[in-house]
């Protein structure tokens, strides 16, 4: 009965390969969210779904695509890995967009390891 | 975007009560002020959110003085399941509202001893 999933939880890869992370929400939220968190533990947004729609896209590197098949699911597809890209991801959903509401739930995460 | 400054890290005792306070002088008249709890290997979790005054749940307190300019977390008798990094944030909820969803900083670690 998990709220939020991510798999894998571990990812360790090489330079130049492609990888995705995916995510499921089991809330019935309309907002998802990827966070990256890095070695100094900033924790920052990437992407913003609503409703399977982008809404925000932060500054990111366009090797980082997501992608949302439906709005329970998000997943983040990632080209050309760099060793930068090593850190924790985050997914995270929101009931809707536009409540004055901040409680978001993340999930476990998935720790990124690019050698 | 509203800034917000907090301790880096802060040590408590076992049974003790523990304030956390968080200073966001540029906060707006929509924005609502949010702290989140991290423990290690895990994401954050919502503690608790207030936009004046006092709000208290099960887990802790949030005082918010008349200006706003600051709110303080108070977790009541913590334990050492209590050690974690917790994050303040201040905006208005809405994606792509003024706190840019939810940015976090470095946080409080605060430690909590036998």
């Amino acid at each position: 009965d998990t709220a939020v999933s991510q798999t894998p939880k571990y990812l360790v890869t090489q330079m130049g390969n492609d990888k995705s992370i995916k995510c499921e929400q089991n809330l019935g939220h309309d907002t998802m969210y990827w966070y990256k968190q890095d070695s100094k533990k900033f924790l920052k947004i990437m992407f913003s779904y609503n409703n399977k729609e982008l809404i925000i896209n932060e500054t990111v590197p366009n090797r980082f695509s997501p992608k949302s098949p439906d709005k329970a699911h998000l997943n983040l597809h990632i080209n050309s890995l760099e060793l930068g890209d090593s850190a924790v991801y985050f997914c995270a959903s929101r009931p809707g967009q536009g409540a004055f509401d901040n409680e978001q739930f993340f999930g476990p995460g998935t720790r990124l390891t690019v050698l | 975007l509203a800034k917000t400054t907090q301790p880096i890290s802060m040590d408590s005792y076992e049974g003790q009560e523990v304030n956390i306070t968080c200073s966001h002088n540029n906060i707006a008249t929509n924005d609502y002020i949010t702290w989140y709890q991290q423990f290690p290997s895990q994401g954050p979790r919502f503690i608790i959110q207030g936009y004046k005054t006092k709000v208290t749940n099960e887990v802790a307190s949030l005082f918010i003085p008349a200006d706003r300019k600051s709110s303080t977390l108070s977790l009541p008798r913590v334990s050492l399941s209590d050690t974690a990094v917790y994050y303040c944030l201040v905006g208005d909820g809405r994606d792509g509202g003024s706190q840019g969803n939810l940015i976090f900083g470095k946080g409080t670690k605060l430690s909590v001893k036998p």
